[in-house]
């Protein structure tokens, strides 16, 4: 069945530049949430969509991070004029309702040069 | 500052015995706690969970206790097997099911 799935898989990109990364929650959740995995430490957590509520965005780190959730579907994560302390592995996670279980994505590891 | 702490970055068991991972948490308003396994390349998937006004959740080989005075959870895996080998978050949730992880233990059952 199709779960949580994240592209791309792997980017490397240079400091000060963009990125985007996407997030495609199960069909049907409407909760998605955003983390990341830095070396050696637990998953932090970034981001939370509900529904059409305004979402929580008291884990982003800095006003570099955005993310936005169109059509209460797929997901875009932008970090701006990333920083090698950006490098990470970001994962995505969708749940049906606000508390159900979290269905997590691959993952997309970014690293910053 | 880690609400979850997870202080062991290792574990290794003789397949067929028990494994015992453990969990320390300092927010008592925590009210929900699950177990994470993750293989490489691949997302966390839920592994068993408790509630906090209980203090044992058992599923299969999988048992999860709570200690809520001393702030401490632990998963029990019996018997251990070799695809059980991963690495073991343990996380605890907050308002908004905002979930807390801690860093992590790699179990490798050896045959």
């Amino acid at each position: 069945g199709a779960g949580v799935s994240q592209s791309p898989s792997n980017k490397v990109t240079e400091k000060g530049k963009d990125v985007e990364l996407r997030c495609d929650p199960i069909s049907g959740h409407t909760a998605l949430y955003w983390y990341r995995q830095s070396l050696g430490q637990g998953l932090e957590f970034l981001i939370y969509f509900q529904g059409n509520s305004a979402p929580d965005k008291s884990g982003l780190p800095s006003d570099r991070f955005s993310a936005e959730r169109t059509g209460g579907s797929v997901s875009t994560l932008t970090i701006q004029r990333t920083q090698q302390e950006d490098s990470a592995v970001y994962l995505c996670a969708s749940s049906l309702a606000v508390w159900d279980e979290q269905f997590f994505g691959p993952g997309t590891r970014l690293t910053v040069l | 500052d880690q609400q979850v702490k997870q202080n062991s970055p290792s574990l290794s068991v003789q397949e067929g015995r028990i494994s015992i991972l453990n969990c320390d948490y300092t927010n008592s308003m925590f009210d929900y706690f699950l177990w994470y396994k993750k293989y490489p390349a691949e997302g966390p998937t839920f592994l068993i969970s408790i509630s906090s006004i209980k203090d044992k959740n058992e599923d299969g080989r999988f048992t999860v206790f709570l200690n809520k005075s001393a702030k401490h959870l632990s998963l029990h895996i019996v018997p251990s097997q070799p695809g059980d080998s991963a690495v073991y978050f343990c996380a605890a949730r907050e308002y908004g099911n905002k979930l807390v992880f801690g860093a992590g233990t790699i179990l490798r059952v050896k045959s």
